[in-house]
Order: structure tokens, then C-alpha cells, then sequence
């Protein structure tokens, strides 16, 4: 399976606790996105990477979530002193650009964003 | 600011023709994409739009009008499996500029498709 894999699946923990997702993108792809999603919701957009270049974040992200992506390749997020509204399941998706030096950029902006199955996270 | 809606709920007969609508307002608009999400998956992407008009990708044709701010996601031949939330995204210019790379997601429109 090539596709992007997320660890791990399931996280169930007390109020107050510090957890720790992995993501592990496509392997050629240079960009990496972290969501969020609510029941009845769509993903809501936490932070994004291009190589390990932290390059936006949300105002969602607040202080107490941190992301990194050291040598480019997985991502970590981290949730310290978790809330019951941190409860969600926590997406990871990535994508590549392609093509020629010449229009990379171009066509990176047409490269869409393929998601693994999240981590859904539980506060008690 | 970001602004997408679409229908929260849609229901349809196995084999007809169906069309999710998404209007949209945003700020350095760069593309609208639609996935399919069925529950507890993780979104698949089905089609991408960036310039006016239609694009066809076997039973899934997507319909971009800019000047509106108007998309529909067209599903024909409709199976069971259809059944799913179908996602409608905008990608808009981030704060780097060379078009920016988040996704401003709606809200999903459920589908059921019946017998």
C-alpha cells in the first residue's frame, strides 16, 4: 500500500493527557497537510509543510498543538493537556508537484491532496 | 473570508442522475475539488476544476462557473455505493502567494441512494 498511512488509527485518552499522531505521506510527495474533522463536518485546515518547512497555520492551531516534519519525510502532530473539544479525527494528507522545472508551478497547484484514514481521537 | 455551501442532505434512485451544487466565496480563489467521503474513511479525491466549464471523468462529471462562484458535481448511473458525503473544496492563494496549497472544505452533502 502506497497510499498515506496514519498511526494511529484509534487514540482514547484522559483530559489533560499529551498524545502524539504519525503521518507518512506518499513517498514522492513533497507537500504535507494536517486537518481536522467534526461529526457532520469537512475538514477544517490545521498546518501544511513543503519538505520540512512548516509553512502556514491555522488560527485553530492553537499553543498547545505543535506539528513537525524533521527531515522532510513523516509528520508528528501534538496535543499537550488535551480538551474534550480536542475530540476529532485528526487528517493527514499530502501531494506532489510534477512536470518540468518550467511548470512546476503550474502544475503543482493542480496536484490534489490525497488523505489517509485519520486518527480518531477520544477525551474522557 | 471563506464561504462554501452546499446541501446538507440528498437522496436519490439507484441508476438516475444526481447534482450536488456548491457556491462558493472566497478570497484568491485557485481551484475547486470534490472527494468523496464515506463514514469513517478517509476523503477520496474525484475531480478538480480550475477554468470554466465541464470536465468528464467516466460516471462523475464537475462544472466550474467562476463568476458566479458555482460548482456542481454530477453523478450518473448511480449505484448503491455511491452513498457517501461528497466534500466540495476551494484552494485559495496563501499568504506566499504562488497560488497557496490549503483546502477551505463545506460542510459535505450526504447522499443516499435508494432502490
Amino acid at each position: 500500500d502506497t497510499g498515506v498511512s496514519q498511526d494511529p488509527r484509534h487514540k482514547i485518552t484522559k483530559r489533560g493527557q499529551n498524545v502524539t499522531f504519525r503521518c507518512d505521506p506518499i513517498s514522492e510527495h513533497n507537500r504535507l497537510y494536517w486537518y481536522r474533522q467534526t461529526l457532520g463536518q469537512g475538514p477544517e485546515f490545521l498546518t501544511y509543510f513543503q519538505n520540512e518547512a512548516q509553512l502556514e497555520k491555522s488560527r485553530l492551531l492553537s499553543d498547545r498543538f505543535s506539528a513537525e516534519r524533521p527531515k522532510g519525510s513523516f509528520s508528528t502532530l501534538e496535543i499537550q493537556r488535551t480538551e474534550q473539544g480536542d475530540s476529532a479525527m485528526y487528517l493527514c494528507a499530502s501531494s506532489s508537484p510534477s512536470g518540468t522545472p518550467q511548470s512546476r508551478g503550474r502544475a503543482a497547484r493542480n496536484q490534489p491532496q490525497h488523505f489517509g484514514d485519520g486518527t480518531r481521537l477520544s477525551i474522557l | 473570508g471563506q464561504n462554501i455551501d452546499q446541501p446538507t442532505e440528498m437522496t436519490a434512485t439507484e441508476g438516475a442522475i444526481v447534482q450536488i451544487n456548491c457556491t462558493y466565496q472566497t478570497s484568491g480563489f485557485n481551484g475547486l475539488f470534490w472527494y468523496q467521503q464515506h463514514a469513517g474513511e478517509a476523503p477520496t479525491f474525484l475531480s478538480y476544476n480550475v477554468l470554466d466549464g465541464l470536465e468528464e471523468k467516466g460516471r462523475f462529471s464537475s462544472f466550474l462557473s467562476r463568476s458566479k462562484g458555482y460548482s456542481y458535481l454530477l453523478l450518473k448511473e448511480l449505484q448503491m455505493k455511491d452513498s457517501a458525503s461528497y466534500l466540495c473544496a476551494v484552494r485559495h492563494g496563501g499568504p506566499l502567494g504562488g497560488g497557496g496549497n490549503k483546502l477551505t472544505f463545506g460542510t459535505g452533502t450526504q447522499l443516499k441512494v435508494e432502490l
